[in-house]
């Protein structure tokens, strides 16, 4: 199963700053994904960061909110932009691979922003 | 309608006890069907996944899936204390996953 890591994995930021979250693999996988969960809610999928082209976003975000970047096959950064109070979550990068079974799902240890 | 409903919880049981946690989901499509546990402050971990009617099993652990009805369901026997954690119920339909909004147990030793 795919090992992932994500820096940083905590940061304090002042409302109208940017701040990128990078997401590494240790294999090659096709799909990446950001999600964002809330305090006390549930995971809510931000867009899909595939390879070679342009992430696919959810219903809800934008790209100029949430630039992503997706420059090789282990690598992938979320840009939270122009941050508020409300952008304050846990954002998690989550990578489909080969489990036991089948496909599944594998998530970073996620980045917990504090916006003030 | 959500995707994928749970009920919130929090469930308590005793230690030892049988814990069952439900899930429905909205999408008669769906493929395949995962539980994750997630410790507060921790990012999601998988349990199991099933994909065909009937019941998995894997150690304390047994999903059971009714496509029929749309729902799974994740049982744990002889609950511990370290059990205690969000169970989030995922429904992956066309390499999306939707989450559901995770149900708290609580198990008391």
């Amino acid at each position: 199963s795919a090992v992932i890591s994500q820096k940083p994995s905590r940061d304090i930021c002042q409302r109208g700053t940017s701040l990128t979250i990078q997401c590494q693999v240790d294999s090659q996988v096709t799909m990446m994904f950001w999600y964002r969960q809330q305090p006390g809610q549930s995971l809510t999928l931000i867009a899909t960061a595939n390879q070679g082209s342009e992430a696919t976003y959810e219903s809800g975000f934008v790209i100029d909110k949430f630039p992503i970047s997706r420059p090789n096959l282990t690598f992938s950064t979320l840009t939270v932009s122009n941050m508020s109070p409300e952008d304050s979550s846990i954002y998690l990068c989550s990578v489909e691979d080969r489990g036991r079974e089948g496909n599944e799902q594998f998530f970073g240890p996620g980045t917990r922003l504090t916006v003030l | 309608q959500k995707e994928v409903e749970q009920n919130s919880g929090p469930l308590s049981v005793p230690e030892g006890a049988i814990a069952s946690l439900n899930c429905t989901y909205s999408d008669r499509g769906s493929q395949s069907f995962f539980w994750y546990r997630q410790y507060s402050g921790k990012s999601p971990e998988l349990i199991m996944f099933i994909y065909s009617n009937g019941d998995k099993e894997d150690g304390r652990f047994t999903a059971q899936l009714n496509k029929a009805s749309q729902y799974v369901s994740l049982l744990i026997r002889d609950s511990q204390p370290s059990d205690s954690a969000t169970y989030l119920c995922a429904v992956m339909n066309f390499n999306k996953f939707y989450f559901g909004s995770g149900t708290k147990l609580n198990v008391k030793p």
